[in-house]
């Protein structure tokens, strides 16, 4: 079946350091990968998204990368801000009625 | 600029009592989605809708039906609420086949079963 797997957190890290997210995944055909940011007290947000192997997501200094051979949808970013604070998800979509497969979640805590 | 707009935000129930979770959209999104959210187990998807009167069962249906008599509505009933249905729920849409488009979410409903 399809699934995801994410890294296990929380991960704490001080303010301007390199982050990395740990995403995997199981699935038939060619799905679609996404992450999505969840901020305290609100719903998701999609963060990036990447649709075909190789493809790279990025925004807001986030970078994933659509890697087929390794089945990883890992996410980063370079140097990270106490905003950057929040529980990201990563998700894939399957063709039927658009429906998304989330990871469990990864919290992040930026400290300054 | 409303999005996904869901009533109420927080509920405390009684084992066996009812309620219905309302879920509204302004983007003219053709499907909605309902989604629980438990701690270390992510979103799991309860039921869907890809289109005005229609419904189909996501992951973990039991325990809860649904409606899509609008486009811009879809509704989340608990006929008798039980205590493992306490949760954080989320609503969100998307404009086609959310495998391209991304799903628009929600700021959720807090869901305490006593």
């Amino acid at each position: 079946g399809n699934s995801v797997t994410q890294m296990e957190g929380p991960v704490t890290l001080s303010e301007e350091a390199f982050l990395t997210i740990n995403c995997t995944y199981t699935a038939t055909g060619y799905p679609s990968l996404f992450w999505y940011v969840q901020y305290p007290g609100e719903g998701l947000q999609l963060l990036l998204k990447a649709t075909k192997a190789d493809d790279k997501g990025s925004n807001k200094g986030f970078e994933a990368t659509y890697r087929k051979e390794t089945t990883s949808f890992h996410l980063e970013k370079g140097s990270v801000q106490v905003s950057d604070s929040a529980v990201y998800f990563c998700a894939l979509s399957v063709k039927q009625g658009g429906k998304l497969i989330f990871g469990q979640g990864t919290e992040l805590s930026v400290k300054p | 600029n409303a999005g996904v707009t869901q009533t109420p935000k927080f509920r405390v129930l009684k084992t066996g009592q009812s309620m219905t979770l309302l879920c509204a959209q302004d983007m003219n999104h053709e499907y909605m989605y309902w989604y629980r959210q438990d701690p270390g187990m992510g979103l799991r998807l309860i039921h869907y809708s890809v289109g005005e009167g229609t419904t189909a069962k996501g992951e973990v249906p039991d325990g809860y039906n649904v409606s899509r008599l609008k486009k811009q509505n879809f509704l989340l009933g608990l006929e008798s609420a039980a205590p493992s249905q306490t949760s954080v729920y989320f609503c969100a849409s998307s404009s086609m086949d959310g495998s391209n488009q991304p799903q628009h979410f929600g700021d959720g409903t807090r869901l305490s079963i006593l």
